[in-house]
């Protein structure tokens, strides 16, 4: 069981916008800031998503991320077939003093 | 471009001992928190522990804390996670991961491929 609550699967076709939630509490999303990783098939995870709405350089502007509360999205539009993958959110959980990962969504591009 | 070269993984039966290694490469290692995150066959991401730039702070997953030790040789641009007492729910691709701060609180934006770490008898 995760601390952050992820939907276990996704899907979209070509050009749809799809989203993925990521529900957590005070103690991680509701004081920290939120990242997303994504994870190609057969490849270690790669930052997608930083401080809730930041892209690194190379990751396309079709992905965003946003936070309520103690709930956070990543938002992929335009969607593509390579962008099949498992999708991770994380943050800081200050009661338990350590990292804490969602899940994991498995994203399907029909 | 950074890299990250996690080794040390292997069989070892239930009770037993293992040391991982990381070498660092293309960054000022002593700048920056290191992470160990793992994945189980087939299962998500888990993070297993953390350590501040200096070596000086160290943090654990409960499901870890007694058993394993992170440290890290700044001379060496060297992370190294010793794992003992392991159990068959240990058994999981390990991956080193830098960190963006002194602190292991945020971003993991370096990750290396991963180590697998096999605990059966």
């Amino acid at each position: 069981q995760s601390v952050l609550t992820q939907p276990p699967s996704a899907s979209g076709t070509p050009g749809q916008r799809v989203t993925i939630s990521c529900s957590g509490s005070s103690s991680n999303i509701g004081s920290n800031t939120v990242n997303w990783y994504q994870q190609l098939p057969g490849t270690a995870p790669k930052l997608l998503i930083y401080s809730g709405n930041q892209r690194p350089s190379g990751v396309p502007d079709r992905f965003s991320g946003s936070k309520s509360g103690t709930s956070a999205s990543l938002a992929i539009s335009g969607l593509q077939s390579e962008d099949e993958a498992d999708y991770y959110c994380a943050a800081w959980d200050d009661s338990l003093n350590g990292q804490v990962f969602g899940g994991g969504t498995k994203l399907t591009v029909l | 471009e950074m890299q990250l070269l996690e080794s040390g993984g292997g069989l070892v039966q239930p009770g037993g001992s293992l040391r991982l290694s990381c070498a660092a490469s293309r960054f000022t290692f002593s700048s920056y928190a290191m992470s160990w995150v793992r994945q189980a066959p087939g299962k998500g991401l888990e993070w297993v522990s953390g350590i501040s730039d200096s070596g000086g702070n160290t943090y654990y997953a409960d499901s870890v804390k007694g058993r394993f030790t992170i440290t890290r040789d700044n001379s060496k641009n060297t992370l190294y996670l010793q794992m003992n007492s392991l159990r068959a729910e240990d058994t999981a691709v390990y991956h080193c991961t830098k960190g963006w701060g002194r602190y292991p609180y945020g971003v993991f934006d370096v990750w290396g491929q991963g180590t697998m770490v096999t605990v059966s008898s």
